[in-house]
C-alpha cells in the first residue's frame, strides 16, 4: 500500500521560498499516477496546488502558477514542492497526494499526514 | 473556477440515524461525452488527512462501508450516511474534477447528538 510522508521546514520567512519533499513508499513513482500537493488553512479550506507526472505533464492552480513548481525525482522515489515569495497567506498544512492515473481521474486516493508551514518573520 | 458550496456547515445526528450532506456546484459537473458527474467525496477525521470515500458521484472506494452513499447530478449532489457510527464523526468535503482548478467545498462537520 502506498504511503506518503512530507518533510521540510515548519517556519519560513516572508518573501522567501517554501520547499517541501514527499517521500513515497510502497509504490514506484515511475510506474505512473500523478503526484501533487494540496494545502489546508482555516481561512481557505482545502486548496489544490497542483500535480505532476514523471513524464513532465503538470497542472497548477492559476492563482499560484507563477510561484509554484512541483518536480519528481524517480531515483529517490520522491517529489517536491517549491513555492516562492511566500506571505502569511501561504501559512497552511500542506498535504502531498497521489492523483489517479486516468486522464479524467483528477481526484486523490492517497494522502500524506500533512505538515504545518507557518510563514512569519 | 467552479465554486463548491456545502450545506449545512455542521450536523448533529444520533447514532444509528441518517446524515445527509449537500454539495452544490457553480456549474454542471455532468460531462456530455461520457454522461458522468465529476464529483468526489472525502472524509477527514480529527487529526487525520482527508480520505477518499466516493468518486464519480456514487462509486465507493474499496473498504468504504456501504452505509456511505453518494447521489445527484448536474449541480446538486448528496452524501448520505445511513446508520451513523461513532467512527463517522468527521468533516466531509466534496470536490469537483470537471475542470481545473480543482476545487473543494467548505466542508460539513458531522458529530453525534
Amino acid at each position: 500500500q502506498v504511503q506518503l510522508q512530507e518533510s521540510g521546514p515548519g517556519l519560513v520567512k516572508p518573501s522567501e521560498t517554501l520547499s517541501l519533499t514527499c517521500d513515497v513508499s510502497g509504490f514506484s513513482i515511475s510506474q505512473g499516477f500523478y503526484w501533487g500537493w494540496i494545502r489546508q488553512s482555516p481561512g481557505k479550506g482545502l486548496e489544490w496546488i497542483g500535480h505532476t507526472h514523471h513524464s513532465g505533464i503538470a497542472a497548477y492552480t492559476p492563482s499560484l502558477k507563477s510561484r509554484v513548481t512541483i518536480t519528481v525525482d524517480t531515483s529517490k522515489n520522491q517529489f517536491s514542492l517549491t513555492l516562492t515569495s511566500v506571505t502569511a497567506t501561504d501559512t497552511a498544512v500542506y498535504f502531498c497526494v497521489r492523483r489517479l492515473s486516468g486522464y479524467d481521474e483528477q481526484f486523490f486516493d492517497s494522502w500524506g499526514r500533512g505538515t504545518l508551514v507557518i510563514v512569519s518573520s | 473556477d467552479i465554486e463548491m458550496t456545502q450545506s449545512p456547515d455542521s450536523l448533529s445526528v444520533s447514532l444509528g440515524e441518517r446524515a445527509t450532506i449537500n454539495c452544490k456546484s457553480g456549474q454542471s459537473l455532468l460531462h456530455s461525452f461520457d454522461n458522468r458527474n465529476y464529483l468526489a467525496w472525502y472524509q477527514q477525521r480529527p487529526g487525520q488527512p482527508p480520505r477518499l470515500l466516493i468518486s464519480w458521484t456514487s462509486t465507493r472506494e474499496s473498504g468504504v462501508p456501504d452505509r456511505f452513499s453518494g447521489g445527484g447530478s448536474g449541480t446538486d449532489f448528496t452524501l448520505t450516511i445511513n446508520g451513523l457510527q461513532a467512527e463517522d464523526v468527521a468533516v466531509y468535503y466534496c470536490q469537483q474534477y470537471f475542470s481545473v482548478p480543482l476545487t473543494f467545498g467548505g466542508g460539513t462537520r458531522v458529530d453525534i447528538k
